[in-house]
């Protein structure tokens, strides 16, 4: 069966700081995506970005950047010079099937940056 | 503007007592979840419509139902069955059932039995 494995519970960084959030998957099928999603005090999760499993090119984004390494099974969300609006819970998923059926997702990483 | 509307954004149950919680959709997605978050765990699937007047059951199926009559529309029906329904509810939709594309949130509905 599918999984994915947030393994920090909560960060807390300084306004400015980098900072990583890691992402590990599992799963049989050959063709897979991987997204994340931030969710803000307000409940509704935000979609960031979608990775296909054939495509490993890193990817950046702002202050937003994307390491996929399949040999590691990881997809893991780095945000650079963060900021206090940075602060929510990230989640990452898998999506898998045919049709789409099975969207995991982790437990989610609480990130709080402190001004 | 399109998007999905969950309502209502609280709800208050007692013991004993069915409750539905609403989502609307005017994306013209055919797919359509329903997600349970307890403090601290992820999303877990409760049930999923990838078409009208057909859904599958997901991890946490037990002590709910739904129904798909309308493409826009996937109520919740939570029953006196599921013994611990206190939890925040994501209803999601996505273009189709395939897997390559990003799920649409709600705002959720808090639920809280008293």
């Amino acid at each position: 069966a599918q999984k994915v494995t947030q393994a920090q519970t909560e960060i807390s960084v300084v306004e400015k700081e980098d900072v990583t959030l890691d992402c590990v998957y599992e799963t049989r099928d050959t063709t897979y995506y991987l997204f994340w999603y931030k969710q803000p005090p307000s409940g509704e999760l935000v979609f960031l970005i979608r990775r296909n499993s054939f495509d490993e090119q890193n990817e950046i984004s702002g202050r937003y950047s994307w390491n996929f390494q399949k040999s590691t099974s990881s997809f893991n969300f780095t945000i650079t010079a963060s900021q206090v609006v940075d602060s929510a819970v990230y989640f990452c998923a898998l999506s898998e099937g045919h049709y789409g059926q099975n969207f995991v997702f982790g437990p989610g990483t609480r990130l709080s940056v402190l001004p | 503007d399109g998007g999905i509307t969950q309502s209502p954004k609280y709800l208050f149950r007692k013991e004993g007592q069915n409750v539905t919680l609403s989502c609307e959709q005017n994306l013209n997605h055919d797919a359509m979840y329903w997600y349970r978050q307890d403090p601290g765990q992820g999303l877990r699937l409760i049930y999923y419509s990838q078409i009208v007047n057909d859904f599958q059951k997901g991890d946490i199926a037990e002590g709910y139902s739904v129904s798909r009559e309308k493409k826009e529309s996937f109520p919740l029906t939570v029953t006196s069955a599921q013994k611990n329904p206190t939890a925040f509810y994501l209803c999601a939709s996505r273009i189709s059932g395939t897997p390559n594309t990003e799920a649409f949130f709600g705002q959720g509905t808090r639920l809280t039995v008293v």
